[in-house]
Formats: C-alpha cells, sequence, structure tokens
C-alpha cells in the first residue's frame, strides 16, 4: 500500500465547509483513494472513493489533484455530527479489506465541528 | 444501510472463560473481516474470509480463531480470555471490489 499522510485533528465551524487533506505522493496508478470516518467508537462508514477524476455524492465531495499526489475531502456544510475521525486509504480497487488486500487504516484526522 | 450485526455489543468476563463474538451480514457479501481496535487507536485487521471455508490471518497477530461455514456468518473466538485480549472487535463484510460494511463493534473486557 501506498502510505497517506493526514492531519491529526482539525477544527471547523458549523455550517462551514469542512476540507480535509492528505498526501499520497507514492500513490501507483492502480490505486484508488478512499475516504472513510468512524463517529466515536463506532465502525467505520464509507464516504467516497476516487481514481483521478473529482467525485461528488450525496455525503461528500473528493477532489484530486492531476498528478494523484494529493485529495481533498470537502464536507460542504458540516454538523456536528460530522465530528469523526476521517481516514483517507490509498488501495488497488477490489482490495479493500486488509491483509493480502492492502488495505490499512492509519491514524486519521480528527475533525472537530465546533458550534 | 447496512445489515451486519454484531453480539454480543458489550462484554465484560473473567480470565480463562470461552468467549465467542458473533457477526452476521444480510448482503450476501462474500469477503467478511475481523478488525481490533484499542481506545483512540488505529484498527488493525485479524482475520478475513475470502467466502465459506476459507479464512485468513490478518496483519496483527492475534490468539482468536474464525469460522466461515456459512456465508452470512464470521464467529470469532477466544478460547480462554485474558486481559490483554481487552478490546474492540469489529466485524466488516463487502462485495468483491466494493466498499466496507462495519457492524456496531463487539466491546470485550476481560478482568
Amino acid at each position: 500500500d501506498a502510505k497517506t499522510t493526514q492531519p491529526p485533528s482539525m477544527d471547523c465551524a458549523e455550517g462551514r465547509a469542512a476540507n480535509l487533506p492528505c498526501n499520497h505522493s507514492t500513490i501507483s496508478g492502480n490505486e484508488y483513494v478512499y475516504w472513510y470516518r468512524q463517529i466515536h467508537s463506532q465502525g467505520p462508514q464509507y464516504i467516497i472513493h476516487g481514481l483521478k477524476n473529482n467525485e461528488t455524492n450525496e455525503m461528500a465531495s473528493l477532489i484530486i489533484t492531476e498528478d494523484r499526489k494529493s485529495s481533498t475531502l470537502i464536507l460542504p456544510h458540516a454538523t456536528l455530527r460530522d465530528t469523526a475521525v476521517y481516514y483517507c486509504i490509498v488501495s488497488p480497487y477490489g482490495q479493500v479489506g486488509g491483509g493480502a488486500d492492502g488495505l490499512t487504516f492509519g491514524k486519521g484526522t480528527h475533525l472537530i465541528i465546533q458550534p | 444501510e447496512a445489515d451486519i450485526y454484531q453480539t454480543p455489543r458489550y462484554l465484560v468476563i473473567g480470565t480463562g472463560k470461552k468467549i465467542t463474538l458473533e457477526c452476521s451480514q444480510t448482503m450476501g457479501h462474500d469477503k467478511m473481516y475481523w478488525y481490533q481496535q484499542d481506545p483512540g487507536m488505529e484498527l488493525h485487521l485479524i482475520h478475513y474470509s475470502y467466502g465459506v471455508n476459507s479464512t485468513e490471518k490478518g496483519d496483527l497477530s492475534s490468539e482468536s480463531t474464525v469460522s466461515r461455514i456459512r456465508t452470512e456468518h464470521f464467529p470469532l473466538t477466544l478460547e480462554s480470555a485474558r486481559p490483554s485480549h481487552t478490546s474492540q472487535y469489529l466485524c466488516a463484510s463487502s462485495e468483491v471490489g466494493g466498499e466496507l460494511f462495519f457492524g456496531e463493534g463487539s466491546r470485550l473486557t476481560v478482568l
């Protein structure tokens, strides 16, 4: 797996856009960027993934730089319920489980939404 | 909405007891996983399965064992619990190439 680097924590005001950066400078051509989040001690929740084009779904947008060495997850209107640890993971498509499949959850970014 | 269930959610047990953590999913996923997570720490994969009768060890060595006799069921067993096994255990499943769906976790405390 390519390693990712994320800031350990970030604050964002409620109602504002939360922009979470991720560096993955050693990403391979067949590796996707995945984002998950973990609210308190619940099981992680899938948010979004992409290869090289920007992606948007009902939860968030994913912006990947042209050289694919970094990406940004955008929560357009953060709410208090978005307070969580956000994990940026790079992995070949289909290999999302870990072990021989190659996915590893790192330390992530603890996003705190302030009222 | 993910249909993956773990029981028990919380378990406090004495040293030396045998425990089984249950995990079931109704999505028909072939791939299932067990992760271990200590409070405030990273998730570590301890077991995974590609399908019925398939079990593999993950990145983190664990004294637990798993079985996969049915597609929907992936229980984790500790034959003799110790305080060092105190942790949260998270089960997940996925289609091949799909995202992971996690259960709500089983928080184990061994006294």
